[in-house]
């Protein structure tokens, strides 16, 4: 068990810029979570995978953000034209199956837009 | 999206006291509570896993009860340690297979 892997940990952009973001999860692990965090707040529920396939997507994120888990292994999440409120920890976690499964997240990665 | 309530929202003891929060959620389509650990510079690390009204958990010092009916839970540290500092979140797991997470209690425990 590696744990689940984030990269970068620090990306910092251009407003307009477009950036990827990936994720690594635990092998074993068919279901795959992104949450962003802002200061003062918990984690914001962004989509989850389980498997490749994306079941739910939060009805708060816009159309210029898009993830993908390819062959149901690692994940990116993209943000198209990055704004300054994009700016955020984007954190990626991981889990097995099952109700008593918990949540192992990665680092994240500390989004900064200038 | 669930309202998922913790409160306090930040709390400053002093090491050796013991303190407790709380995690208020919607008690419909009710799977399981997960509560976790946030330290500073590190990942949310998993504490607890509960499923069952009336559960209780314990890992050491910490330990969790559980209402699905009335939907809260309590989280309590006995005897808080400076190593116990960081922001403690809950969340519930329901038929939609999301978790959605509080807003966290931030423990700042000082010697």
């Amino acid at each position: 068990d590696t744990g689940v892997s984030q990269d970068p940990r620090h990306k910092i952009t251009k407003r307009g810029q477009n950036v990827t973001f990936r994720c690594d999860p635990i092998s074993e692990h068919n279901r795959l979570y992104w949450y962003r965090q802002t200061l003062g707040q918990g984690p914001e529920f962004l989509t989850y995978f389980q498997n490749e396939a994306q079941l739910e997507k939060s009805r708060l994120l816009s159309d210029r953000f898009s993830a993908e888990r390819p062959k149901g292994s690692f994940s990116t999440l993209e943000i198209q034209r990055t704004e300054q409120g994009d700016s955020a920890m984007y954190l990626c976690a991981s889990r097995q199956t099952g109700v008593g499964s918990p949540l192992h997240f990665g680092n994240g990665t500390r989004l900064t837009v200038t | 999206i669930l309202n998922v309530e913790q409160s306090p929202q930040s709390l400053h003891v002093q090491e050796g006291d013991s303190t407790n929060f709380t995690c208020s959620f919607p008690s419909s389509n009710f799977y399981a509570l997960h509560w976790y650990r946030w330290e500073t510079a590190k990942s949310p690390e998993a504490l607890f896993v509960m499923t069952l009204n009336g559960d209780e958990k314990k890992k050491g010092r910490i330990s969790a009860t559980l209402n699905t009916k009335e939907g809260y839970s309590y989280l309590y540290i006995k005897g808080s340690q400076p190593e116990d500092s960081a922001t403690y979140l809950c969340a519930p797991y329901n038929t939609g297979n999301q978790f959605y997470f509080g807003t966290g209690t931030s423990l700042t425990v000082i010697p």
